[in-house]
This record gives C-alpha cells, structure tokens and sequence, in this order.
C-alpha cells in the first residue's frame, strides 16, 4: 500500500517551453502532497506544500509563477514549470500524505522526475 | 534556525561490519523523526520512524535508530552491513503538528562484498 507514481520519469524539454509533471497517490488519498528538487548529490529541498483544493505554499525562493502547483484532487497534484531554462534542469520529487491515524506524519515518496532543459 | 546534520557524506565498510550513521538536529519543540534509504536508480523509502515512546526504534532489514533526546541525535545502525544495503541515507524531522520534513544531506553507503 501508500503508492506514489510521478509521470513522465525523464523529460526533455527545450528552453523557454513549459512542462507539467503529475504526482498521483494509487491506493490512498493525499490531502497534502509536497514537491521536491534534488541536485546531484545534495538533499531534497522543499519547494512547496500542496493543499487539495487550495493554494500551494511556496517556501521562500521558490518563484510561484514559475513553478505552478495544482492540486485538482485527493489524489492528483501537478508541478508545471513554465518557460524552462536549463538551470531549471534536476530531480523533481513529489511526496504524498496519508489522511488520518498514526501515518499522518508519514511521506510517501514518488519515484521522481528527471527534468533536463536543452 | 531549523536543520538536519548528517555528520558522515561517504561511507565505505565491508561486508559484515557494522554500521552506525550519525544524525542531529536542531529544532525547537517536540519532533518526529525519520530515516529513508534511497537505493540507485529507485525512490525514497522509510527505513523507520520515531514519534513517541521507547526512543529505540526499529525499522525494516534489520535497521534501527536510538531517539537521544538530550543530545538531539537519531542515529541509523545495523550491526552487520550488506552488499545490497549501498544505498543513500536520509535522516528528516518534522515538528509535532506540521507536516513539513527537513531533511538532512544524506550519507552514500557502499558496501563491499
């Protein structure tokens, strides 16, 4: 149980082009799902926090307007990144949350998304 | 300021050894604990988990970690590594009543059969 798919798992995309990422919960609903990045040999970084059926909320440095997050549902939330430029390139992560009980404290991480910018 | 420190970045034992991962933090108040395994190639998975009780924690594939309150410490351990335990090793804390995870730079273990 407590699945997390992210699609696609690779993507290339040429500058100045905009990508969407999906995250979906297979077997659990999420009502918070939260995005990371991860450079080469570094830790995840939180980017933002995603609220079904609310705003997103960003953590400081991360532009909004160029990474948009929806969360349309309990079990889908997707991380759009507009007018991609290569330093946009990395590992893009998404975690879901178990509504309730004791595992409300628990991520369930996706496989993650490698997004290289030409 | 809040933050994760994992003291070791690269480790490197043979087959057999035991293993120890340190694991500090810095955050005010009460705090859930956790450590994840990233193996290559695949995604982040709990290896164990610390909300409240005996501070001696157990996880899965003989992993486990000592909750040390004083000294604001999760440390990972196993006391006999394999060679499929190479993996990166993420310790992450939470505070009680938010859901957000900071999460430690990782420590890369290989494991030499």
């Amino acid at each position: 149980g407590a699945v997390v798919s992210q699609h696609p798992s690779r993507v290339i995309c040429k500058s100045g082009t905009s990508v969407k990422i999906e995250c979906r919960s297979l077997d659990f609903q999420a009502t918070t799902m939260f995005w990371y990045r991860q450079f080469p040999k570094q830790s995840l970084m939180l980017m933002a926090t995603s609220n079904e059926g609310s705003k997103a909320t960003y953590e400081q440095g991360v532009e909004k307007d160029k990474f948009l997050i929806n969360h349309a549902s309990l079990t889908l939330s997707t991380l759009t990144v507009t007018s991609a430029h290569p330093e946009d390139s990395s590992f893009y992560i998404c975690s879901a949350q178990v509504v309730g009980g004791r595992t409300t404290y628990e991520q369930y991480f996706g496989p993650g998304t490698r997004l290289t910018v030409t | 300021a809040q933050s994760v420190s994992q003291h070791n970045h690269h480790v490197i034992l043979s087959e057999a050894a035991s293993l120890e991962l340190g694991c500090n933090y810095s955050y005010g108040g009460t705090v859930n604990l956790f450590w994840y395994v990233q193996y290559p190639g695949q995604h982040l998975q709990l290896l164990l988990k610390y909300f409240s009780g005996d501070p001696l924690v157990k996880g899965i594939k003989g992993f486990e970690a000592e909750f040390i309150k004083s000294k604001f410490s999760f440390n990972l351990r196993k006391p006999s590594v394999q060679w499929s335990d190479t993996a990166e090793y993420f310790c992450a804390v939470s505070g009680s009543g938010t859901y957000k995870y900071i999460f430690g730079t990782g420590t890369r273990l290989k494991v030499l059969a």
